[in-house]
């Protein structure tokens, strides 16, 4: 069956720009988390989403939301993008919410400049 | 709150030598414990798992055993290859929290 598929790859934007990513979750997941990935921050966690509620939060500012659909695809939003937000940002979908391994996407590189 | 801590790297081993990467955790209840493997340029993928104390985990030679009474979850394996050459993350999940915590990442490079 088809992985969990993030698009775009590659996104370059300008700071100050908004920019939304997707991800599309293996068939049947229900859960969607969202990562950014720095090489000085390591694996840092944003949010999850469950049946198209927000379960968990990070430590974001405001200027990242998310927002998961009826058919479990989620999308995340970076407002007013800010040079520190260059980074790996990965999606990972699991079965339920407890106790299962999740399955990541190959991410999707944003590049501020 | 939950956590997980992972020896810092990077290791590099010679091809054919032995490893060990550290990892303890900290968790209410009893998580499951993940090792996840990320090669260049790609996501995470599950490398192994143990979901209850004293459960071994093992896949492409790796091998990690739950032990509940240190709090570890170390990763071995017997005769590394170049190809093993990647940033391995320890996980937990399952304590309530309804989220995957991972360690730093230890980056390994394997020389031939």
């Amino acid at each position: 069956k088809a992985g969990v598929t993030q698009t775009p790859r590659y996104l370059i934007k300008t700071r100050g720009q908004q920019v939304t990513l997707s991800c599309s979750p293996i068939s049947g997941h229900r859960s969607v988390s969202w990562y950014q990935q720095t090489p000085g921050q390591g694996l840092q966690f944003l949010f999850e989403y469950f049946s198209e509620t927000q379960r968990n939060k990070g430590n974001f500012p405001g200027r990242f939301s998310g927002r998961q659909f009826s058919n479990s695809r989620s999308e995340m939003n970076v407002s007013t993008l800010e040079l520190g937000d260059s980074a790996l940002y990965l999606c990972a979908s699991s079965l339920t919410q407890e106790n299962t391994e999740a399955f990541f996407g190959q991410g999707t590189r944003l590049t501020v400049v | 709150g939950d956590s997980v801590t992972q020896m810092e790297g990077p290791v590099t081993l010679s091809e054919e030598a032995c490893l060990t990467i550290n990892c303890t955790y900290t968790a209410t209840g009893y998580p499951s414990l993940f090792w996840y493997v990320q090669y260049p340029g790609e996501g995470l993928q599950l490398l192994l798992k143990a979901t209850k104390a004293d459960d071994k985990g093992s896949n492409k030679g790796f091998e990690a055993t739950y032990r509940k009474e240190t709090t570890s979850f170390h990763l071995e394996k017997g005769s590394v290859q170049v190809s093993d050459s990647a940033v391995y993350f320890c996980a937990l999940s399952g304590t309530g929290g309804f989220k995957t915590i991972f360690g730093a990442g230890t980056r390994l490079f394997v020389k031939a």
